[in-house]
């Protein structure tokens, strides 16, 4: 069974740094791209953009570019989204998810990230 | 403002069909057969319904289908049950560049 498993949810201050976690198993995790997906309170989803863990080659989403940094260690099957001065806009819902073909078969949980003073 | 358009809301009595739509340009939905639409449920992940515009995964019931005309996309959900209430987003690859774009979501009320 594929399964994305994300890390817990973060409270941070603004200007800080995080980064947050997505574990994959269950299938080959060198062979597919991984994305990550932003929802904003009560808001919709956003593709932020996806790494390619064989050789981490990335694609960012324009609106997204420069604001925070995708990696992948394929050694533990993990892709990361990583951001080093946060802003109180970046509150939100982080989905990760598998890729094939520009459609997302596998979600992960989600990660709440909470940027407040 | 999001890139695909959809209504914001739509409704259907148990039984009955319900249809949204969900609008692009030539340069995602009209350009490509790589549609998807996703079922979320409040306080959990978005879930797969429809890919490459009318393939199911399975799982999914076949009161779901997907069609496309032209620029606009369409997810008709048949045979309604209360559990399909839910937010649904379509989704299109938009290019090299933009890659993938969503839709604003509809939220649909089974009444």
């Amino acid at each position: 069974e594929v399964q994305l498993v994300q890390s817990g949810a973060e409270v941070k201050k603004p200007g800080e740094s995080l980064k947050i976690s997505c574990k994959g198993s269950g299938y080959s995790f060198t062979n597919y791209w991984i994305g990550w997906v932003r929802q904003m309170p009560g808001k919709g989803l956003e593709w932020m953009g996806i790494i390619y863990p064989g050789d981490s080659s990335t694609r960012n989403s324009p609106s997204f570019q420069g604001q925070v940094t995708l990696s992948a260690d394929k050694s533990i099957s993990t892709a990361y989204l990583q951001w080093s001065s946060l802003k109180a806009s970046d509150t939100a819902m982080y989905y990760c998810v598998r890729e094939v073909n520009s459609y997302f078969d596998s979600w992960g949980q989600g990660t709440l990230v909470t940027v407040s003073s | 403002q999001s890139a695909l358009t959809q209504p914001p809301s739509a409704s259907g009595s148990p039984g009955q069909s319900v249809t949204i739509s969900c609008t692009g340009t030539s340069s995602d939905i009209g350009g490509y057969n790589y549609v998807s639409w996703y079922q979320q449920h409040p306080g959990k992940a978005p879930n797969l319904m429809i890919y490459e515009v009318t393939k199911r995964p399975s799982g999914v019931p076949d009161r779901f289908s997907g069609s496309k005309s032209g620029n606009t996309a369409s997810l008709t959900v048949s045979g309604l049950q209360a559990e399909d209430e839910a937010d649904y987003y379509c989704s299109s690859h938009a290019g090299r560049n933009n890659f993938v774009v969503f839709g604003g979501g509809t939220k649909l009320t089974v009444l």
